[in-house]
């Protein structure tokens, strides 16, 4: 298909480790995405991946790639009250469009 | 710090009625782009522009019109606004060639009645 998917929800409790999962569509994507937005405000980039790196690691975040499947994942260890938002995940696309996906909104209860 | 700012946080206009949406950028960037975000569609292109007076449609450009008269001003117009135009409106700007990071301004809330 054409579309960015990711699941809309996910809740997690307050430690524990935090996996958003995101499919996109296009295999010549050079770069991938992760946008965090936080209620009432415009998205933040959170990280990016490039296409021939398989992982990105930074403080508690995990960028997964699996090209073959384009399927890619973010995982938030230790995670915090602070850490509730929508996730956006998007694709640098072959023809120069970033496509979003619908966003994951990520609660994390106390 | 790349700035991206919209002129309004929130906005309530009656259908019919013609609706400005500004975004100014401060870092210089040639790409500028207007989406709407609703619940689980996720962002979808309306307008972006790649220079000054230049403008392309994007996924869903009816009912919008856009204008570029500044390199640092992107302006999203509503013509005639519809109850179906209450959204969430947010402006990006990228530096453009292959700098590929996208920064966003905080959104417009636009409520038609």
């Amino acid at each position: 298909g054409e579309d960015v998917e990711q699941s809309l929800f996910l809740s997690v409790r307050e430690g524990d480790s935090s996996v958003i999962n995101c499919t996109y569509t296009d295999s010549s994507s050079t770069y991938l995405y992760w946008y965090k937005q936080e209620p009432g405000a415009g998205l933040q980039l959170l990280t990016y991946i490039f296409s021939n790196m398989d992982m990105k690691q930074d403080q508690r975040l995990t960028v997964l790639l699996n090209k073959k499947d384009k399927h890619l994942s973010l995982r938030i260890a230790d995670t915090q009250t602070g850490d509730s938002a929508i996730y956006f995940c998007a694709e640098w696309a072959s023809n120069n469009d970033m496509r979003f996906g619908a966003g994951t909104r990520l609660t994390v209860k106390p | 710090d790349v700035k991206v700012t919209q002129s309004s946080r929130y906005l309530v206009k009656r259908t019919g009625e013609k609706v400005f949406l500004e975004c100014v950028q401060d870092m210089d960037h040639e790409n500028m782009f207007w989406y709407r975000q609703d619940p689980g569609l996720g962002l979808r292109l309306i307008y972006f522009s790649y220079d000054v007076k230049m403008k392309e449609k994007g996924d869903i450009p009816e009912g919008y019109s856009v204008s570029r008269e500044k390199k640092e001003r992107f302006s999203l117009i509503l013509e005639s606004a519809s109850t179906n135009q209450t959204s969430m409106y947010l402006c990006a700007s990228r530096k453009g060639g292959r700098d590929h990071e996208q920064y966003f301004g905080p959104g417009t809330r636009l409520t038609v009645t």
